[in-house]
C-alpha cells in the first residue's frame, strides 16, 4: 500500500515567515498526491493536488508544493505566513480505486 | 452546491446505545468515503463505496460497525452497540470517477460515547 510520512507534528512560524511542511511518500507507481487543510471544527479542504502534469503545483491561499521523485517528497510551502494559515495540514497519497491514505497531520502555529 | 452534508453534527450517547450517522454526498459524485479522526490514530479510512457498492471495508474496526448506501444520495454509518472508545469525529467525503480524484469532505459528526 502507498503511504505518506509527515515530518513534524507541530510547526511554529512567525507571521510573514516562510512556511515549510514536509511530506515524504512511499509508492511503487507514479503517485497522486494531495495536501488538505483542516481548520478547527471543520472538515478537510483541498489545498492542491499533484497528478503528474507539472512538478510544481500551485494551490489556494498562496500555497504550493513541489514533487521531487528523487527525494520521494512533496513538501508544502508558502512564502509568507498569515495568521489565518494556522490549521492542521494533511498530506495524502491516492490508491487505485480512489481511496486516500493520509499522513498523521502537521499542526501549524503562526505567531505575531 | 451544498457540499457534503452530514447529520447530526454532534451526538452524545451512552455506552451500549445504537448510533446512526448520516451522509448526503455531492450530487453526481459516485464514490463515498467514511473516515474516523482521533487524536491517537489520526484520520482512518473506514469504508468506501463506488456506485453504491462497498469496495473496501477493511478499515471497519469490528462487527459493531456497519455502513450502507441504499442509493446515490444517501449513506449511513451505524455503531451498535456503541463504546466509549468509539468517541471520535466521523467524516464523510465524496468524489467523482473511479480513479484517484479529489475528495470533498463534510463538516463531520462529533461523537461522544459516555
Amino acid at each position: 500500500a502507498q503511504s505518506v510520512t509527515q515530518l513534524g507534528s507541530h510547526v511554529s512560524v512567525s507571521e510573514g515567515a516562510l512556511v515549510l511542511l514536509r511530506c515524504n511518500y512511499s509508492s511503487s507507481v507514479p503517485p497522486y498526491l494531495f495536501w488538505y487543510v483542516q481548520y478547527p471544527n471543520q472538515g478537510l479542504q483541498l489545498l492542491l493536488k499533484y497528478t503528474s502534469a507539472a512538478t510544481l503545483v500551485k494551490g489556494i491561499n498562496g500555497f504550493e508544493a513541489e514533487f521531487k521523485k528523487s527525494e520521494t517528497s512533496f513538501h508544502l510551502t508558502k512564502p509568507s505566513a498569515h495568521m489565518s494559515d494556522a490549521a492542521e495540514y494533511f498530506c495524502a497519497v491516492g490508491e487505485e480505486g480512489g481511496a486516500l491514505n493520509f499522513g498523521k497531520g502537521t499542526s501549524l502555529l503562526v505567531t505575531p | 452546491d451544498a457540499g457534503v452534508i452530514q447529520s447530526p453534527r454532534h451526538e452524545v450517547t451512552e455506552m451500549g446505545q445504537e448510533v446512526t450517522l448520516r451522509c448526503k454526498p455531492i450530487s453526481g459524485h459516485n464514490s463515498l468515503f467514511w473516515y474516523r479522526q482521533t487524536m491517537m490514530r489520526g484520520l482512518e479510512l473506514l469504508i468506501y463505496f463506488n456506485n453504491n457498492v462497498p469496495i473496501d471495508d477493511s478499515g471497519m474496526p469490528e462487527d459493531r460497525f456497519s455502513a450502507k448506501m441504499p442509493n446515490a444520495s444517501f449513506s449511513t454509518l451505524k455503531i451498535q452497540p456503541s463504546e466509549p472508545r468509539d468517541s471520535a469525529v466521523y467524516f464523510c467525503a465524496s468524489s467523482s470517477g473511479q480513479r484517484v480524484e479529489t475528495q470533498y469532505f463534510g463538516p463531520g459528526t462529533r461523537l461522544l460515547v459516555l
